[in-house]
């Protein structure tokens, strides 16, 4: 089925590490993001593509870095996780049509201790 | 860039009342307005769109309303049920942009 997948949906983590965020989807999508939020909060832009090799960052500032090696594959990686790291991060995807819907993944649940 | 203001933050109807949530926008060239709801726990998803070109639209319960001169839409939801209940966010972007502008959210509690 297509859709849109993230791992781990929760982790748990000490102060100072390293850690990849995975996020793939079977849509065929070539735009794709990341979002951090908090429950029920605003959504923050972090990062985006538009393709292979194409990443930008969006509006919210982070320490975080991505990669597009493959289409489907979009992963976000924080090389020393902090306290304020703690939050959700969703991952979305769209279309080639600038009309077309935003599919979000489950989401990841972020804990730094 | 663009800035999408949402109101209100928070709304509280009884089961069975309307509610209407607005979005004002600042890109008079934006030209595609989704509206997405987050039940607690899950994932934003797609409700109701509308392009610049249509100035209303209408999906069983729900409907969208554009009015591009004062640049401003609202989401209309009538005979509220209890599933209802949600977080709901407009956002506006325009042709040839990818970057969809998000409003901060919407609670909206349907109380039985």
């Amino acid at each position: 089925e297509a859709d849109i997948y993230q791992t781990p949906r929760y982790l748990v983590i000490g102060t100072g590490k390293k850690i990849t965020l995975e996020c793939s989807q079977t849509m065929g999508h070539d735009k794709m993001y990341w979002y951090q939020q908090d429950p029920g909060m605003e959504l923050h832009l972090i990062h985006y593509s538009y393709g292979v090799n194409s990443t930008e960052k969006g509006d919210l500032s982070s320490e975080s870095t991505v990669s597009r090696i493959r289409t489907e594959h979009f992963p976000l990686t924080l090389e020393s996780a902090r306290p304020s790291h703690t939050s959700q991060y969703l991952c979305a995807s769209r279309g080639q049509n600038s009309y077309n819907e935003q599919f979000f993944g489950p989401g990841t649940r972020l804990t730094v201790l | 860039g663009e800035n999408v203001e949402q109101h209100p933050s928070t709304l509280s109807v009884q089961e069975g009342d309307s509610a209407v949530i607005k979005c004002t926008y600042s890109d008079s060239a934006s030209n595609y307005f989704p509206w997405y709801k987050q039940e607690l726990g899950k994932r934003p998803q797609l409700i109701i769109d509308i392009r610049s070109n249509v100035g209303e639209k209408k999906d069983q319960r729900i409907a969208v309303t554009l009015n591009k001169t004062a640049k401003h839409f609202s989401l209309h939801i009538t005979e509220t049920q209890p599933e209802d209940s949600a977080v709901y966010f407009c956002a506006a972007s325009r042709g040839g942009s990818y970057i969809p502008t998000f409003g901060r959210g919407t609670s909206l509690i349907v109380h039985p």
